[in-house]
């Protein structure tokens, strides 16, 4: 157990829905990070907070966007969503804003049909 | 952050080590080698880094080359629940944010 936390742990929608995923970070970390794992794709950074504050992008479509929020958990809210969006997306956390170990959370398994 | 290569695949037979070797021959003085690995979808789960020196913990050792070129991951008595996929990154420890995830090493541990 790494003490990151992620809900839901699967999620299943329709297209052009709105989902929205939360993950609460290790106590006393204040850097959390998304990443996107589809099976064409490995595992891919998206976004990263750090306390509040958007820190760093990566390949994160602009129907996606995220948050996090004083207590320091984030949420990712995926919009519009289609078929392609189908992944697991797994959130991070680090003690730091830059480097350091990052540890991984569970993930949420994302189904669009 | 310096590219890592590493094999597709490998087997182990239950109870023996496994050893997941890295190339990285690019990597710079400051850059530490980072093992990870993912079982089934899970999350990734953090195992070990090394800058130099050889590291151990209670999940693995990791053995770095003098010239820091390649390093190679040692689980000492691979078990069934072992299997999964072992990612090799390079990276500065306190700089920089995403990990970038290559292909990994699929390891199949076989009773």
């Amino acid at each position: 157990d790494s003490g990151v936390t992620q809900t839901p742990k699967h999620l299943i929608t329709a297209t052009g829905q709105r989902v929205t995923l939360r993950c609460s970070p290790r106590s006393g970390d204040l850097s959390v990070y998304w990443y996107q794992q589809s099976l064409d794709q490995g595992l891919q950074f998206l976004i990263q907070y750090y306390n509040g504050e958007e820190r760093a992008k990566g390949n994160i479509l602009e129907r996606f966007s995220a948050q996090q929020f004083p207590d320091l958990h984030s949420e990712l809210n995926l919009s519009s969503l289609e078929l392609g969006d189908s992944a697991l997306y797994f959130c991070a956390s680090s003690v730091a804003e830059q480097g350091y170990t990052q540890y991984f959370g569970p993930g949420t398994r994302l189904t669009v049909l | 952050d310096a590219k890592t290569t590493q094999p597709t695949s490998m087997d182990c037979a239950e109870g023996r080590a496994a050893n997941l070797p890295c190339n990285h021959s690019t990597i710079s003085g400051n850059e530490y080698v980072y093992w990870y690995r993912q079982i089934h979808s899970q999350g990734p789960q953090y195992i070990i880094h090394g800058l130099k020196n050889n590291e151990t913990n209670e999940m693995a050792s990791l053995i770095i080359t003098e010239d820091r070129k390649s390093s190679t991951l040692i689980l000492p008595h691979a078990t069934l629940r072992d299997t999964a996929v072992y990612y090799c990154i390079v990276r500065v420890y306190n700089a920089g944010n995403m990990l970038t995830f290559g292909g990994g090493t699929r390891l199949m541990v076989k009773p």
